[in-house]
């Protein structure tokens, strides 16, 4: 159980265009989802946080109208990255958590598997 | 701020030999400490977790990590290591969030181990 799949698993865009990936959780209810970026030999960097039905929460740094974050439903989130440039280039991980009942415990956050952008 | 100090960026050990990648990890209050596994172009896999309780904790593939409150850290250990083990291993720390959002995880800076036969 707890699968997150990503799409694509890579993409090669042309600098100016936008692409969409997209985050889904196939066997729950992600009430909230994460979208990170790593850099080559680097580790996960936290762009923002989504829960469903609201508008992302963004890192400081990231920019929100470049990287736009739909949550439209418990089990898909999407990241649209629009005017693409090759410094956007980076392996783009979501994962995706479930609250579980009415206790407040912590939560596992289940990762897919990421998509490597190449911008040209 | 939390923040997490993985202190090694590389460890190369030989097949069969123990191992341990250290963590330590900076917080003002009461946090949840968790290791994963990346393997080559791929997502993040969790191999164990701390939430309360005792300070030793097993994962999957043999991995464990203990707990210690008073060094602020949480090394992940495993006795005999396989070649499959090469991988990147990240040491993460999230907060018990005082509201009903959701808890954000900050990652080290990971260990790249190369097993070695």
């Amino acid at each position: 159980g707890a699968v997150v799949s990503q799409h694509p698993s890579w993409v090669i865009c042309k600098s100016g265009t936008s692409v969409k990936i997209e985050c889904r959780s196939l066997d729950f209810q992600a009430t909230t989802m994460f979208w990170y970026r790593q850099f080559p030999k680097q580790s996960l960097m936290l762009m923002a946080t989504s829960n469903e039905g609201s508008k992302a929460t963004y890192e400081q740094g990231v920019e929100k109208d470049k990287f736009l974050i739909n949550h439209a439903s418990l089990t898909l989130s999407t990241l649209t990255v629009t005017s693409a440039h090759p410094e956007d280039s980076s392996f783009y991980i979501c994962s995706a958590s479930e609250k579980r009942g009415r206790a407040r415990l912590t939560y596992e956050q289940y990762f897919g598997p990421g998509t490597r952008l190449t911008v040209t | 701020a939390q923040s997490v100090t993985q202190l090694d960026s590389q460890v190369p050990v030989f097949e069969e030999a123990p191992v341990e990648l250290r963590c330590n990890y900076s917080s003002s209050v009461s946090v949840y400490l968790f290791w994963y596994v990346q393997y080559p172009n791929q997502g993040l896999q969790l191999l164990l977790k701390y939430l309360s309780g005792s300070t030793l904790v097993k994962g999957i593939n043999g991995f464990e990590a203990e707990f210690n409150k008073s060094q602020t850290s949480f090394h992940l250990r495993k006795p005999s290591v396989h070649i499959s083990d090469t991988a990147e291993y990240f040491c993460a720390v999230s907060v018990f969030g005082t509201q009903g959002g959701s808890e954000k995880l900050v990652f080290g800076k990971g260990t790249k181990l190369t097993v070695n036969p």
